[in-house]
């Protein structure tokens, strides 16, 4: 069946490194994906969002790149900090992937 | 900054017993959620529902699964007779755009332990 996936399940940076967190979907109809945060013991928290009819998409130290050539998505994040450590998930319009943590070292 | 409640925050249970999880979504969404999340794994898809009716609901949301809107206030989870593979975070969430696209706020959850 259709899926949302995660290619690493952890990502380990060094402060103020950029991170790159990446994800592939099956659906080449999907047209909607989102990234969120999630901390320790809390619900999910969204960061950005892309639709199908760009490529990129940026904000606040994100940047979301969308490859629908070879259906595979990906969040950067800038200068890394210590509160970005987190899973972060990302979803194809409700139905979520498998979820990268990151680890952020000082 | 309006948010998503949701109580209890803890529940146990033992197996067979039903149990209802509660949410107050952001007062002027209108597509509401529930998730959830079994102890370090993904979060998975429910059911959504607008309109006072289910609008897309997973497979995991059975027979055993309802979900209710009975004010203008709260949105509910009953599982009806609980397993113990139901053990997990259950996530409300609520929108206030579209049904499929724009930001979706979570609560913090309700933690459902089956015994």
């Amino acid at each position: 069946g259709e899926s949302v996936g995660l290619h690493l399940p952890t990502l380990s940076v060094q402060e103020g490194d950029n991170s790159i967190i990446n994800c592939a979907y099956s659906n080449s109809a999907s047209d909607y994906f989102i990234w969120y945060k999630q901390e320790s013991g809390k619900g999910p928290q969204f960061i950005i969002d892309i639709r199908s009819n760009m490529d990129k998409r940026q904000g606040q130290r994100v940047t979301v790149l969308l490859n629908k050539t070879v259906k595979h998505l990906s969040l950067q994040i800038a200068a890394t900090q210590p509160g970005d450590s987190a899973v972060y998930f990302c979803a194809e319009g409700m139905r979520f992937g498998a979820g990268t943590r990151l680890t952020v070292k000082p | 900054e309006p948010e998503v409640t949701q109580t209890p925050s803890h529940q146990v249970t033992q197996m067979g017993q039903e149990v209802i999880l509660r949410c107050v979504p952001i007062s002027n969404h209108l597509y509401f959620y529930w998730y959830r999340q079994i102890l370090g794994q993904k979060v998975e898809f429910l059911v959504s529902f607008y309109n006072n009716e289910i609008s897309e609901k997973s497979e995991i949301f059975d027979d055993q699964f309802s979900v209710e809107r009975p004010d203008g206030s709260n949105f509910t989870l009953k599982i009806r007779s609980t397993k113990l593979e139901d053990s997990a975070m259950y996530f409300c969430a609520s929108r206030g755009q579209a049904r499929d696209t724009g930001e979706l706020f979570f609560g913090e959850g309700s933690r459902l332990t089956v015994l």
